[in-house]
């Protein structure tokens, strides 16, 4: 399988769960991120993961929490959510400067009741 | 900090009908700047990268151009294959890596 692969595609959770989202990429490249896109905004970087450290930490709430194990491998681990946390939440690669942008994953939409 | 706007929010077009998405940025030390196109449930995919002011890119129905305030991405004769969100990036001088602020797209729908 090539390119970014996030699961699950649709994720519904309480205010109270545990969950987490992953992300896969095979693409070789050394730098994963963790973007959210609500409706009407702006896609907004939470988390960089560069050579699997953590680069930027933007501000994101601690009920979000990143973890990056390895360089092909990406999860955000979520808890205690708020309604206001639905989003799509969308994963990308990138060979740290290439000038050819990232590539993206097809996203987890999350709903949170 | 790195300011990308774009316009119009959204666009209709009839089949045929050539049009202009607009995208303005503020930057120190632009690195580059990325169009990307969205289809609805889906991630952005990668269209194009410009590098400075002057430089020109084309696939298929689409052109993107460069100055040094502003991004134009051309649509000739659009089909409505083409409808989808169209999103605007820039990475610069300030910013660690390869980090890229976006603008907040142009939802294009083109009629046949």
């Amino acid at each position: 399988e090539t390119g970014v692969t996030q699961t699950p595609r649709h994720l519904v959770m309480g205010m109270t769960n545990k969950k987490s989202l992953k992300c896969e990429q095979h693409l070789g490249h050394n730098a994963m991120y963790w973007y959210k896109q609500s409706a009407k905004k702006p896609l907004e970087l939470m988390f960089v993961y560069s050579l699997e450290e953590r680069v930027e930490n933007n501000s994101v709430p601690s009920r979000f929490s990143p973890e990056c194990p390895n360089s092909s491998h990406l999860f955000l681990h979520l808890h205690t959510l708020q309604p206001e946390d639905s989003a799509l939440y969308l994963c990308a690669s990138s060979q740290e400067w290439t000038g050819f942008g990232y590539t993206f994953g097809s996203g987890t939409r999350l709903t949170v009741v | 900090e790195d300011q990308v706007t774009q316009s119009p929010e959204a666009l209709r077009l009839q089949e045929g009908e050539s049009s202009s998405l607009n995208c303005s940025y503020t930057v120190s030390g632009l690195r580059g700047l990325f169009w990307y196109r969205q289809d609805p449930g889906k991630g952005p995919e990668f269209l194009f990268t410009l590098y400075s002011a002057g430089e020109e890119k084309e696939k298929e129905r689409l052109k993107a151009t460069l100055t040094k305030k502003e991004s134009f991405l051309h649509i000739t004769a659009p089909k409505p294959e083409d409808s989808a969100t169209y999103l605007c990036a820039v990475s610069g001088a300030n910013n660690a890596g390869n980090m890229l602020t976006f603008g907040g797209g142009t939802r294009l729908m083109v009629k046949p």
